[in-house]
């Protein structure tokens, strides 16, 4: 199957600093990445839908200004946390699809997450 | 708009079988996914259903009615190792994201 890689996996920073966390597709193209959160014991909350090329389409409540999406090429989509604070202490899964591929349903796949920790 | 709904928790017996079920309510449809994670890690594709019916993949298996907007996901033969949170996840028409049910937790115990 394709494979979706994430990094950092795990990173703590001082509150008030900015995290950038990067999700590749290593082995496919994927027009349209999808970045989720995940607080814990709960499911996986959809953020934003990020399109190569054009800017994220967030979903309600999410601020765009604070989570910063950028999708620069076919392979690489970022996600840049700014001005951190604990509440954004979180785990952060990004997901693609290969748009290109045969597969008939068209998956979603999901890279292994970042685990944020802000102080 | 779209909602999701499956147990929150279930223990079962190391070596028995579990049922865990979902539904759902969408505005569109274009298939339901089931996933598993462990704490701490993404989700691992385990089915996927678009058509009525069950799909069998070694000792998963899920099934799916569309009229009723209800999905169950079967565990077979349990393992330890099964002990985890299983998502069901709903796609919508187009290119739209999947849309996740609060997942899961399954206990296998001895």
């Amino acid at each position: 199957g394709a494979v979706v890689s994430q990094h950092p996996s795990r990173v703590i920073c001082k509150s008030g600093t900015s995290v950038k966390i990067e999700c590749r597709s290593l082995d496919f193209q994927a027009t349209t990445m999808f970045w989720y959160r995940q607080f814990p014991k709960q499911s996986l909350m959809l953020m934003a839908t990020s399109n190569e090329g054009s800017k994220a389409t967030y979903e309600q409540g999410v601020e765009k200004d604070k989570f910063l999406i950028n999708h620069a090429s076919l392979t690489l989509s970022t996600l840049t946390v700014t001005s951190a604070h604990p509440e954004d202490s979180s785990f952060y899964i990004c997901s693609a699809r290969d748009s290109t591929s045969g597969f008939s349903y068209n998956e979603q796949f999901f890279g292994p997450g970042t685990r944020l920790t802000v102080l | 708009g779209q909602n999701i709904d499956q147990p929150t928790e279930m223990t079962a017996t190391e070596g028995a079988i579990v049922q865990i079920n979902c539904t759902y309510q969408t505005s569109g449809f274009n298939g339901l996914f089931w996933y598993q994670q462990h704490a701490g890690e993404a989700p691992t594709f385990l089915s996927y259903n678009v058509l009525d019916g069950l799909e069998e993949k070694g000792r998963f298996s899920s099934f799916l009615s569309r009229s009723k907007g209800y999905s169950y996901l079967l565990l077979k033969e349990l393992q330890m190792k099964d002990s985890a949170s299983y998502l069901c996840a709903v796609r919508g028409v187009g290119n739209t994201p999947l849309v996740f049910g609060k997942g899961t937790r399954l206990s296998v115990i001895a």
